[in-house]
């Protein structure tokens, strides 16, 4: 049972433009989301989370959109810039253990 | 400085044998983990520990057994290797805060292959 999803295998974005990576989730009861972003044979780094009880949190370029109804986040990305290319993870945890459930990821392109 | 380190980056072995992978971190960090990621690239946790005790224990065959001699090192070894355990297998660690959650912060991955 899949709890954290990311539908969208890859995105290819121009560069400069906004790049939105997309994560549903089935758990109701997670605390925290984060984005992982991976290079090709590193592990993965962390780049920006949110807590269940906001519904927005920004870090220079990257933007993380909480909509708890919906069950949904985004990351936006912007402008988007050649070095971004690379494989983000979407993951959930609870306060209680901090245990994370990761999506499969989204492998992103941008294109110069 | 490396935060996390896994030794070795790349091991390919016969099915049947047995091996380790080490890993350390110089965070200072209470919390260790051990993560596989499969053929579809999920990222599964199999083992946590915090400061030397087991927290986590997800299902995994009896075959992987996770030590930390102290709170820095947590390694993985490995019995009676199968062509299912190959993979690559991540590191982590983070430092537990209550009422925030912190990020865990990984190793490059052992890529592990068996013949």
């Amino acid at each position: 049972d899949q709890q954290v999803k990311q539908n969208s295998p890859s995105l290819s974005v121009q560069e400069g433009r906004i790049s939105i990576l997309n994560c549903d989730y089935t758990n109701s009861m997670f605390d925290y989301f984060l984005w992982y972003k991976k290079y090709p044979a590193e592990g993965p780094t962390f780049l920006i989370s949110i807590s269940s009880i906001k519904d927005k949190n920004e870090d220079g370029r990257f933007t993380v959109f909480l909509n708890k109804s919906a069950k949904h986040l985004s990351l936006h990305i912007v402008p988007s810039q050649p070095g971004d290319s690379a494989v983000y993870f979407c993951a959930a945890s609870f306060e209680s253990n901090y245990q994370l459930i990761w999506g499969a990821g989204t492998k992103l392109i941008i294109k110069p | 400085d490396t935060a996390v380190s896994q030794t070795p980056k790349y091991l390919v072995t016969q099915m049947g044998n047995d091996k380790s992978i080490k890993c350390e971190q110089n965070l200072g960090h209470d919390t260790m983990y051990w993560y596989k990621q499969d053929s579809k690239k999920f990222l599964k946790i199999m083992f946590s520990y915090n400061n030397k005790e087991l927290i986590i224990n997800e299902t995994v065959p009896n075959r992987f057994s996770p030590k930390s001699p102290d709170k820095a090192h947590l390694n993985l070894h490995i019995n009676s290797l199968e062509l299912g355990d190959s993979a690559v297998y991540f590191c982590a660690s983070s430092q537990e805060v209550s009422g925030s959650n912190q990020p865990q912060h990984f190793g490059d991955g052992t890529r592990l292959s068996i013949l």
